[in-house]
């Protein structure tokens, strides 16, 4: 059973500050990670999906980098806002799957104004 | 991307009792899921449904606890049968896309 760990389970930061999380998932098996942010009584959004090893994805003040040897992908939030207030999920689909995805228990962030 | 219309948004349900959630997407889409976040825990997959063909529930959740319905690709439903406080969570339907999943809005159940 692939187990993904999310870290760490809550930020605290200052507007202004940037910051950044980490998903650790098993390197074999891997097909594709995801980052999701969720926000309260919202749906969850897709932010990336990345597959090869090396990959670096960003998204305006948001980016994300993958090691698919080591087991691992972080996500850096520059300059964080009160709007980037949200819990930040990381996903991974494995090979073979029916294109279901196994998540961490997410981080989340609150930023002070 | 598609569009999910996910209901009820959130209920209070009697122990014993069952809740019906509702997915409907705004074009088609083979394949669904059903996912649900109990309190600290991490989103879990209950079940896939493919239009045609009976639902295929992950290990830990079975067909008469959580009943699945896929008349068409653009509809699903999702029952919570004879809930316990147990079941009270959040509900989300998803399907996938090229630049991941859409998620329904979700349904925060409560079972008192």
């Amino acid at each position: 059973i692939l187990n993904v760990e999310q870290s760490p389970q809550s930020l605290h930061v200052q507007e202004g500050d940037s910051t950044n999380f980490t998903c650790s998932f098993p390197s074999s098996n891997f097909y594709a990670l995801h980052w999701y942010r969720w926000e309260t009584a919202k749906s969850p959004e897709a932010l990336f999906v990345m597959t090869l090893n090396g990959d670096e994805k960003k998204k305006g003040r948001i980016s994300a980098t993958l090691n698919t040897k080591e087991g691992y992908s972080y996500l850096y939030i520059k300059g964080s806002q009160p709007e980037d207030s949200a819990t930040y999920l990381c996903a991974i689909r494995a090979w073979g799957s029916q294109g279901n995805l196994i998540f961490g228990k997410g981080t989340k962030l609150s930023v002070k104004p | 991307s598609a569009v999910i219309s996910q209901k009820p948004s959130r209920d209070i349900c009697q122990r014993g009792t069952s809740l019906t959630i509702q997915c409907q997407v705004d074009s088609q889409v083979t394949m669904m899921f059903w996912y649900r976040q109990q309190p600290g825990q991490s989103l879990t997959l209950i079940a896939t449904a493919n239009q045609g063909s009976e639902a295929t529930y992950e290990s830990g959740f079975v067909i008469d606890k959580f009943p699945i319905s896929r008349p068409n690709l653009t509809f699903s439903t999702l029952t919570v049968s004879n809930m316990s406080p147990e079941d009270s969570s959040i509900y989300l339907c998803a399907q996938t896309g090229d630049y991941g999943y859409t998620f329904g809005s979700g349904t925060r159940l409560t079972v008192v």
